[in-house]
């Protein structure tokens, strides 16, 4: 069984830092491109990165370029997201998610989510 | 970059047939498939439909999936409608310009 669990989510003040991470399991994690979607509380779903099986490509949305950085360890069967000079508008849920072995940009699998909060 | 755009809200009574449709603004609805995400309240989002029309395993077949060029839009019908299908939809497709993934503005389903 496919399973994604995040975890690392908080309350930070904004300008501050949070690296969450996904441990993966019931699946040959490298094998996988992976990606971090957000959601806002009460508004929809937002894609924010993702990242190539080997780590050799990576992708951004404009909102998070410079700021956030996605890597994967797959010896640890783990993805991260290191999140910096956070902004209120940041806070969302955000979720783990594997993209499927097809290639058709898309995801298969979601994580539970996990919290981040950004306010003074 | 292109938007994809939903109603924000449908509804309709046990056991009809809704459409949720999804409008690509620039650019080909063709040219990258389009999939369909069902979230539930309170839950992280599933596929319902993948790759234009496909269902992955489990989801039942009241769920279909399709595009039309002339429209510049996907649609997902779920026919046979329980209660269980309030949710949330949301559509996905891929943006071949900027490498970024893109998402519908979401559908709230109700079932009177």
């Amino acid at each position: 069984e496919v399973q994604l669990v995040e975890s690392g989510g908080g309350l930070v003040q904004p300008g501050g830092s949070l690296r969450l991470s996904c441990a993966a399991s019931g699946f040959i994690f490298s094998s996988y491109w992976m990606s971090w979607v957000r959601q806002a509380p009460g508004k929809g779903l937002e894609w924010v990165a993702n990242i190539k099986q080997d780590g050799s490509e990576k992708y951004y949305v404009d909102s998070v370029k410079g700021r956030f950085t996605i890597s994967r360890d797959n010896a640890k069967n783990s993805l991260y997201l290191q999140m910096n000079s956070l902004r209120a508008e940041d806070t969302a849920v955000y979720y783990c998610a594997r993209d499927p072995e097809s290639g058709s940009y898309s995801i298969d699998y979601w994580g539970q989510g996990t919290l981040v909060t950004v306010s003074p | 970059n292109f938007m994809l755009t939903q109603p924000h809200s449908v509804s309709e009574s046990p056991g009809k047939t809704v459409t949720i449709s999804c409008t690509r603004t620039s650019g080909s609805i063709a040219s990258n498939y389009v999939q369909w995400y069902q979230q539930r309240p309170g839950s992280s989002p599933t596929t319902v439909i993948y790759e234009h029309n496909q269902r992955p395993s489990g989801v039942p077949d009241r769920f279909s999936g399709s595009i039309d060029s002339s429209s510049n839009s996907a649609s997902l019908t779920i026919s046979g409608l329980k209660t269980e299908d309030e949710a949330d939809y949301y559509c996905q497709s891929y943006d071949s310009n900027n490498l970024n993934y893109v998402f519908g503005t979401g559908t709230e389903v109700t079932v009177l």
